[in-house]
């Protein structure tokens, strides 16, 4: 089955700590998104990429930061620069301008 | 800019009750509009879209939109609902070709027994 798989499921890491969530589409599309997702907020765009070895920011991509090195593959990376990391983060992939397909989400939890 | 507001942050129903979720945007371009349900701890699911043609649009679920120019507005309607529609609700605005979609801030549908 086609589809975009999230790993993991519910990640919890440490103050000051890297974390790289894993995002896999085997839809052939070539536009892939982040986003996070925090309560009462709905979704933001931290960084899509439209092409590989292309990525742009997106409304908050400050102390993240991702890689396009395939077309299956948009790794997000949450620094230890981002303020206030704990969220649910969802991948997101498309043929623009049609919808997006959602991956099932990483719940990131920081201590 | 384009700008997405869903008027309403929760809406309780009775079962077998209609509903509707309001959305409005604002944009200076042609837009594509969906709306996207979301489970608890789980991703977001296509409901139904318009990219162009008829403005009144069916999804699955018994879910259908319509696409209002005049006044900006997409609203999703139900006419009757179950205890399985409880879910969060989202309305987004494509940006042309780009792909990237606006968000509103969501909609909490709460169905009663």
């Amino acid at each position: 089955d086609g589809g975009i798989t999230q790993s993991p499921k519910y990640l919890f890491r440490k103050e000051g700590q890297n974390v790289t969530l894993s995002c896999e589409q085997n839809l052939n599309h070539d536009a892939m998104y982040w986003y996070r997702q925090d309560p009462g907020q709905g979704l933001r765009l931290i960084y899509y990429s439209q092409i590989v070895n292309d990525f742009q920011k997106g409304d908050i991509a400050e102390g993240y930061s991702v890689s396009r090195e395939k077309k299956e593959s948009f790794p997000l990376t949450v620094t230890s620069a981002q303020k206030n990391p704990t969220a649910f983060y969802l991948c997101a992939s498309s043929i623009p301008p049609y919808e997006q397909y959602f991956g099932p989400g990483t719940r990131l939890t920081v201590t | 800019a384009q700008s997405v507001t869903q008027l309403d942050s929760q809406v309780p129903v009775f079962e077998e009750a209609p509903v509707e979720l309001r959305c409005n945007y604002s944009s200076s371009v042609s837009v594509y509009l969906f709306w996207y349900v979301q489970y608890p701890n789980q991703g977001l699911q296509l409901l139904l879209k318009y990219l162009s043609g008829s403005t009144l649009v069916k999804g699955i679920n018994g879910f259908e939109a319509e696409f209002n120019k005049s006044q900006t507005s997409f609203h999703l309607r139900k006419p009757s609902v179950h205890i399985s529609d409880t879910a969060e609700y989202f309305c987004a605005v494509g940006i042309s070709n780009t792909g990237k979609l606006i968000f509103g801030q969501g909609t909490t549908l709460q169905v009663k027994p």
